[in-house]
């Protein structure tokens, strides 16, 4: 499959507790975004990347959220602290670079916090 | 920051009534795109506009981008049952020729009586 594959498709996690979320974009796309959507709603953005380079984080995101992309490949969410405000469906997107600016999504994760 | 807006936020037609969604961005975009989801699914990338003034057509479904490169339509002729999901508009910002991120508005649920 050469998708965009996100890992887990699932997490429930007790308040408080720490949480991680994985994001494989289609390979050589070097944007890659992350969002939450929550029922009814359009994708919130939460943050972007171009290559390894983080461009732009969200101002409703709290500090306790934060993602990586190392070398420019995967990426990763992680929530700290979560509050049951969190749950909700976490997205994760990537595009090629140049004037086809498509947004291909993963299937997400569904974060529920008890 | 950059918001889009979308109206209306619900449609509920009769199959082969037409159906209209609107989107106005408070900045000019770059671009601006139309993604369909449908229950349960994740977003799918529908068509993309680029330059002021732009029409596109795919079979029964019209996009346009407006002179100002802030609003954009998307008109479905004739609804089917097919037709059924939510449509949301992105609107991609500029930083300066350096394309950053997308930013979706809340999206037009789209329901359609047999």
């Amino acid at each position: 499959d050469t998708g965009v594959s996100q890992d887990p498709r699932h997490k429930i996690t007790k308040r408080g507790q720490n949480v991680t979320f994985r994001c494989d974009p289609i390979s050589e796309h070097n944007r890659l975004y992350w969002y939450r959507q929550t029922l009814g709603q359009g994708p919130e953005f939460l943050t972007y990347f171009q290559n390894e380079a983080q461009l732009e984080k969200s101002r409703l995101l709290s500090d306790r959220f934060s993602a990586e992309r190392p070398k420019g490949s995967f990426s990763t969410l992680e929530i700290q602290r979560t509050e049951q405000g969190d749950s909700a469906m976490y997205l994760c997107a990537s595009s090629p670079s140049g004037r086809s600016t498509e947004a291909f999504f993963g299937q997400g994760t569904r974060l529920t916090v008890v | 920051g950059q918001q889009v807006m979308q109206i209306p936020q619900y449609q509920h037609v009769q199959e082969g009534e037409d159906f209209t969604t609107y989107c106005n961005s408070s900045t000019t975009l770059s671009n601006i795109q139309w993604y369909k989801q449908r229950p349960g699914g994740h977003p799918v990338f529908l068509i993309q506009l680029v330059k002021s003034g732009e029409v596109k057509k795919q079979k029964r479904l019209t996009f346009q981008f407006g002179e100002a490169k802030k609003n954009s339509s998307l008109h479905i002729t004739a609804t089917q049952t097919t037709d059924v999901g939510t449509y949301f508009c992105a609107g991609l910002k500029d930083y300066g020729g350096s394309q950053g991120n997308l930013i979706f508005g809340k999206g037009t649920k789209l329901s359609v009586k047999p």
